[in-house]
């Protein structure tokens, strides 16, 4: 069975230019998290989806961040402008639903803002 | 995250046990997790504990858990070089929203 599938998964761009992330979590795993990862610290998590619905996005900088799940499947996670402050690695995550113990983690895309 | 402290650097000789250790804040957190992080790759859980348990034994890892000191311990016994990695020690909170320590970097030296 395939685990959580990201891409890309490396990127540099310059500040101020759009980036987007594309996440597939595991077939049938409901719940899907995106976690940022700073530099020698732990994944902070950005926002959870039940299916489509974002239920938790408390610590998502609306102001440049955006993400949508629209099928309740994949899922893309963009940020405009992107900020120096930006560059970290992103994760995103999956369970099978939001009572489950086990998070299944992808292997980030790390983002470079230059 | 400022809930969960960990240790930041452990070095040990391969075939040695390694523990490291991890405090946490919320005592409202129902499981403790342990996962492991390899360079260039994701998060692996390891293993994970409810919280009112005491200690959890799964093949080479034992998880200890001290309720009352908010402390949390991952012992890895015959330590290989395999097993260097960063690990991160995790608190769940209200719909399993995890709360990730800094982690700690083990080293296997052989």
């Amino acid at each position: 069975e395939a685990g959580v599938v990201q891409s890309p998964r490396y990127k540099i761009i310059e500040k101020k230019q759009p980036v987007a992330f594309w996440c597939n979590p595991i077939s049938g795993h409901n719940t899907l998290y995106w976690y940022r990862q700073n530099l020698g610290q732990g994944p902070e998590l950005l926002i959870r989806y039940e299916n489509e619905e974002a239920v938790d996005d408390s610590q998502l900088p609306k102001d440049r961040f955006s993400a949508e799940r629209l099928k309740g499947v994949d899922s893309t996670l963009k940020i405009q402008p992107a900020e120096l402050g930006d560059s970290a690695v992103y994760l995103c995550a999956s369970s099978l639903d939001y009572r489950s113990n086990e998070q299944f983690f992808g292997p980030g895309t790390r983002l470079t803002v230059l | 995250g400022e809930d969960v402290e960990q240790s930041l650097f452990l070095s040990v000789r391969e075939g040695d046990s390694s523990v490291i250790n991890c405090t946490y804040t919320d005592s409202s957190s129902t499981y403790l997790y342990w996962y492991k992080q390899e360079p260039g790759a994701g998060l692996q859980l390891l293993t994970y504990i409810f919280s009112n348990m005491d200690m959890k034994q799964d093949q080479r890892l034992t998880v200890l858990l001290n309720k009352k000191d908010k402390h949390l311990s991952l012992r890895i016994a015959d330590t290989q070089t395999g097993d260097s990695a960063i690990y991160f020690c995790a608190e769940s909170k209200f719909g399993n929203k995890l709360v990730f320590g800094a982690g700690t970097i083990l080293r296997v030296k052989s």
